[in-house]
């Protein structure tokens, strides 16, 4: 199995400011075939479903603010929020799915300092 | 706009079959996609269960394998999981959602149900 590394588990950022999360896999999810990561993050609110917000490391979905933004490739990704808003509150995971099972990070919460 | 619903019992008895359902509104599965199950223990993470196409094809977490049954009825446009002898440790959010890659279970989830909780105890 692929294990999903998050970090940290938490942090609290001031509105406004940088939020940065951090995903590790313990073996690369890049697929030489067409060079595409096969690597997720989603948002996850309380009471509510999971949200894609990005797949292929750095493709963003159709309606997420382009404050989200999702970079790195083989083993080491990031997501970043440029500037972190109210709405931003939430659990981030990050998932591949290059090889089943399916496996997910632990998740890293995102608060308001 | 797909849209996913879990249906099913809200409580299981321990070493009994827990069984949900997902309806899939505005599109039907028959047309493409897998269709999975992901569950959320609570205080914990996500964790996946399992994906299946329409004709049957199912890919499942190994560790569940022996206890899970993915299966689809596309006259109801239903797709429904099974996991047998259950524990304490079986109590979770339990939801349905699509595949985004539409051949193949190698994608993310792009649509999502609400979440059923079940919840495992005598």
């Amino acid at each position: 199995d692929i294990v999903m590394t998050q970090s940290p588990d938490s942090l609290a950022v001031s509105l406004g400011e940088r939020a940065t999360i951090n995903c590790k896999s313990s073996q690369s999810v890049l697929y030489s075939s067409n060079n595409k990561n096969y690597f997720a993050w989603y948002q996850h609110k309380a009471g509510q479903p999971p949200k894609l917000l990005m797949h292929w490391a750095s493709t963003r979905e159709s309606g997420v603010p382009d404050r989200f933004s999702g970079s790195g490739s083989g083993t080491d990704f990031t997501l970043t929020i440029s500037s972190l808003q109210a709405e931003d509150v939430a659990v981030y995971y990050c998932q591949q799915y290059y090889s089943t099972p399916l496996t997910f990070g632990g998740g890293t919460k995102v608060d308001i300092k | 706009q797909v849209r996913l619903q879990e249906s099913g019992p809200g409580l299981v008895k321990p070493s009994e079959t827990l069984s949900l359902t997902c309806t899939v509104s505005d599109y039907s599965i028959s047309s493409g996609y897998y269709w999975g199950w992901v569950r959320q223990p609570p205080g914990r993470g996500l964790e996946w269960i399992g994906s299946m196409w329409h004709g049957g094809n199912a890919f499942y977490k190994p560790s569940m394998k022996s206890r899970v049954t993915m299966s689809a009825d596309t006259s109801k446009n239903q797709f429904s999981l099974m996991l047998s002898s259950v524990t304490a440790a079986d109590t979770a959010v339990y939801y349905c959602a699509r595949n985004a890659e539409e051949t193949t279970p190698y994608g993310p989830f792009d649509f999502w149900g609400q979440g059923a909780l079940v919840t495992v105890s005598s």
